[in-house]
């Protein structure tokens, strides 16, 4: 397996745009996580889903922030309109739950909102 | 609300020494404790793991430590290489409230050639 791939792995955009963020996780995890990388907050969860439904969105820091999972095999997360203030690394991470297991991450996407 | 917390946000060892880093947690529902490791650019990667119903996972140059009643674990690297330097994230999980990973800020490890 290739592992978790995200796209893409930068992305620049201008404020008030909107962006999508895609994650392809391991085939046959069933469980997803979004996570945002800041130096204040380390490694924080944005939203965590379990069998394509979402289980805890609460850490979405606001109503511009989305995730969706249709399927067992591609997650995305819009923000729209974007700030720069949502400068930062995004993960995407899944997991294979029923076994217990570690989560495995992809190589991030670098925003860059100016 | 940081519910694991990693204190130290660097560390600078010398090479063959141990190094030792140190993560604290709040949610005494947490049963599942985790190490990761980061390079620049890269996604973090599993180091090792730990349950509650243990206190001392070994692997390799790498041993876990859980302290439950203090609430805090910590990663012990013996003997230290330049190879190690990177970000160190501790994270956990609880069975009981739905099984997502909780990370700390990170501690970045320098091993002193």
């Amino acid at each position: 397996d290739a592992g978790v791939i995200q796209s893409p792995r930068h992305e620049v955009t201008e404020m008030g745009q909107e962006v999508t963020l895609r994650c392809k996780p391991i085939s046959g995890h069933n469980s997803l996580f979004w996570y945002r990388q800041t130096m204040m907050r380390g490694l924080e969860l944005l939203i965590y889903f379990n069998n394509n439904v979402p289980i805890d969105d609460s850490g979405m820091p606001e109503d511009r922030f989305s995730a969706k999972m249709p399927n067992a095999s591609f997650s995305t997360l819009k923000i729209q309109p974007s700030e720069p203030r949502d400068s930062a690394v995004y993960f995407c991470a899944s997991r294979q739950e029923i076994l217990n297991t570690e989560a495995f991450f992809g190589q991030g996407t670098r925003l860059t909102v100016v | 609300d940081q519910q694991v917390k990693q204190n130290s946000p660097s560390l600078s060892v010398q090479e063959g020494r141990i190094s030792i880093l140190n993560c604290d947690y709040t949610n005494s529902m947490f049963d599942y404790f985790l190490w990761y490791k980061k390079y620049p650019a890269e996604g973090p990667t599993f180091l090792i793991s730990i349950s509650s119903i243990k206190d001392k996972n070994e692997d390799g140059r790498f041993t876990v430590f859980l302290n439950k009643s203090a609430k805090h674990l910590s990663l012990h690297i013996v003997p230290s290489q330049p190879g190690d330097s990177a970000v160190y994230f501790c994270a956990a999980s609880s069975s009981n409230t739905g099984n997502q990973f909780y990370f700390g800020t990170g501690t970045s490890l320098t091993v002193i050639p």
